[in-house]
């Protein structure tokens, strides 16, 4: 079955510091969507990605969709503490008659050191 | 506007015994979905409902059942619980089957 692998699992950085995540897909994706988790509570949509070669902006947040449509990264500028939680990439696939098939990966979790 | 909501938030079970988690949505979407969330494994698809009346299995359905009697209402029911299946439950809704997922606050469920 489609596989999503996201690196890495844990990332500790300094207040101020950037942050990457990254997302692979097995199989070319129709899109990617991004969930962030903050501790206690539950996924929310952050942005999605459809075109091959993607880049969207939101304020210090940058995330890029690769040209094979297979890979993704979320990319944090400057770190703050209102950054803490977890990240989601999660690759959406047409698996036919209508229908599709979204698969999480299993996040990396960002901690701030203020 | 509640957007999604569940319930319970909590739970604990006795090994064997039944329950059922309800989600409710007035977002008036037609998908549906059921998640389980275990420490290291991210968000692994149970069942889901593409519109009222229909269910189909996701990657991990296997000890639950669900129901879809009115479009607004997700359920999802453990016959027998087993301790295998202690985790977070998360209820989404989704406009299309390609879209963004609006999620629930969650139920915690322990089984013993």
């Amino acid at each position: 079955g489609q596989q999503v692998m996201q690196i890495p699992q844990y990332q500790h950085v300094q207040e101020g510091e950037d942050f990457t995540t990254y997302c692979n897909s097995s199989t070319t994706l129709s899109n990617i969507q991004w969930y962030k988790q903050r501790p206690g509570g539950h996924p929310v949509f952050l942005i999605q990605l459809v075109k091959s070669g993607e880049v969207k902006k939101q304020k210090r947040l940058t995330f890029q969709f690769g040209e094979a449509k297979k890979n993704s990264s979320l990319h944090i500028t400057a770190t703050q503490t209102t950054d803490v939680g977890t990240y989601f990439c999660a690759g959406l696939r047409y698996s036919g008659a209508g229908s599709y098939q979204l698969t999480f990966g299993k996040g990396t979790k960002l901690s701030v050191i203020p | 506007n509640a957007g999604v909501t569940q319930t319970p938030k909590f739970r604990v079970l006795k090994t064997g015994q039944s329950m059922t988690l309800l989600c409710a949505q007035d977002m008036n979407h037609e998908y549906m979905y059921w998640y389980r969330q275990d420490p290291g494994m991210g968000l692994r698809l149970i069942h889901y409902s593409v519109g009222e009346g229909t269910t189909a299995k996701g990657e991990v359905p296997d000890g639950y059942n669900v129901s879809r009697l009115k479009k607004q209402n997700f359920l999802l029911g453990l016959e027998s619980a087993a301790p295998s299946q202690t985790s977070v439950y998360f209820c989404a809704v989704g406009g299309q089957a390609y879209n963004e997922q609006f999620f629930g606050p969650g139920t915690r469920l322990t089984v013993l």
